[in-house]
């Protein structure tokens, strides 16, 4: 059964923090990790890190990915409120073609 | 943002009812994916769609059925709608299996 886990679930910081936020995974054949934002509603797309592209940046925002290690990291310098949300990991390489994701992290920017 | 609708972003049904929720994409997607959002279980897979009367399913596909007839709509059917099927529904839309998914903007669910 595939798998993601997402550390820490929840998160409270100052603004201008720097954070790591972690995501674990176990899927039968790899192709894809990627990174959503979830504010009130729906999860909006940051990053897909795969097998040719380990690394991304946008912004404040970048993520690493580990495939020896079977995990990611999505990093946020200098936090602001807005950063506030549920980050969600996802994979894709399992048996469906959607997406496994994990259960988020709360993240809340303290002004 | 992509152009994928949801209908209706609310409702309200009684259990044994049967319910279905629309989704419809404007960018000729080949994938589209149905989830639930649950607190402390994330986004789960219940069916997808990898062309026009082509659906599979994902991980919590009991009590749910799909149908794709055409290439801009998926619906997701409950036959007979239970209190465990209270919940946020998600529909995504992808060009490429495995590659960025857009989300509509939901549609909350509550069956009493």
């Amino acid at each position: 059964e595939d798998k993601v886990v997402q550390s820490p679930l929840s998160l409270v910081v100052h603004e201008g923090d720097t954070v790591t936020l972690n995501c674990s995974y176990e899927v039968t054949n790899f192709r894809s990790l990627l990174w959503y934002k979830q504010e009130k509603k729906a999860p909006t797309f940051l990053f897909m890190l795969t097998s040719s592209g380990i690394e991304k940046k946008s912004g404040r925002l970048s993520s690493i990915l580990d495939k020896k290690e079977l995990s990611s990291i999505l990093n946020i310098t200098a936090t602001q409120t807005g950063d506030s949300a549920i980050y969600l990991c996802a994979v894709s390489g399992g048996g469906a073609d959607g997406l496994t994701f994990g259960k988020g992290t709360h993240l809340i920017i303290q002004p | 943002d992509a152009g994928i609708t949801q209908s209706p972003r609310h409702k309200v049904t009684e259990t044994g009812t049967p319910v279905t929720l629309r989704c419809h994409q404007t960018e000729n997607h080949r994938y589209m994916y149905w989830y639930r959002q649950d607190p402390g279980h994330g986004l789960r897979l219940i069916h997808y769609s990898y062309g026009v009367k082509d659906t599979d399913k994902g991980e919590v596909s009991d009590g749910y059925s799909v149908s794709r007839s055409k290439t801009e709509d998926f619906l997701l059917t409950l036959e007979s709608a239970t209190s465990s099927q209270t919940s946020v529904y998600f529909c995504a839309i992808s060009g490429v299996a495995g590659t960025e998914a857009f989300f509509g903007q939901g549609t909350r669910l509550t069956v009493v």
